[in-house]
């Protein structure tokens, strides 16, 4: 158990809804990062907050967003779901931001778009 | 785009060593080279990472070559749980430090 949970475990919704997404960092961690992984893409990273603000994006399409509360979990809300959204979301947390911070990964949402 | 080479699987006895060779021969001195696994379809799980030097923990141990092209991460006494895609990845201290760049990784497979 990494400490990081994630929030609901599967999700099956249809095309054009709206869904979000919930982590909860471990104890102490500031930052909050969300990757997604799909079959043909492998492991993508998405976008990262440390502290409530905005760090860096990945490949993250505009229909999703993101934020990080005062209380540091996280939400990914995905809008206008396609076919090909349906993916494994991971959030991974780590104390600060940095090259030499382990992140530690949740178990993950698995979301299935009919 | 992932910066290592590994091969796409591998398969080892259990209660063998296991020992998993990753190439990343454009790293740089600012990189460190970190491991992770994914038994599944959970969430990648950080086994260990280093920068110049040999590191060990209760997981594994990683060998990193003189020249830092190579490293070798050995599983000492492999179980039917070590089964999982290994990743090697290469983390920039200066640019992209915030993300982790997954490549396909290896496929190990511990056979009984």
């Amino acid at each position: 158990d990494s400490g990081v949970t994630q929030t609901p475990k599967h999700l099956i919704t249809a095309t054009g809804q709206r869904v979000t997404l919930r982590c909860s960092p471990r104890s102490g961690d500031l930052s909050v990062y969300w990757y997604q992984q799909s079959l043909d893409q492998g492991l993508q990273f998405l976008i990262h907050y440390y502290n409530g603000e905005e760090r860096a994006k990945g490949n993250i399409l505009e229909r999703f967003s993101a934020q990080q509360f005062p209380d540091l979990h996280s939400e990914l809300n995905l809008s206008s779901l396609e076919l090909g959204d349906s993916a494994l979301y991971f959030c991974a947390s780590s104390y600060r931001t940095g090259v030499a911070e382990t992140q530690y990964f949740g178990p993950g949402t698995r979301l299935l778009v009919l | 785009d992932a910066k290592t080479t590994q091969p796409p699987s591998m398969d080892c006895a259990e209660g063998r060593a296991a020992n998993l060779p990753c190439n990343h021969s454009t790293i740089s001195g600012n990189e460190y080279v970190y491991w992770y696994r994914q038994i599944h379809s959970q969430g990648p799980q950080y086994i260990i990472h280093g920068l110049k030097n040999n590191e060990t923990n209760e997981m594994a141990s990683l060998i990193i070559t003189e020249d830092r092209k190579s490293s070798t991460l050995i599983l000492p006494h492999a179980t039917l749980r070590d089964t999982a895609v290994y990743y090697c990845i290469v983390r920039d201290i200066i640019q992209g430090a915030q993300k982790l760049v997954f490549g396909q990784g290896t496929r190990l497979t511990i056979n009984p």
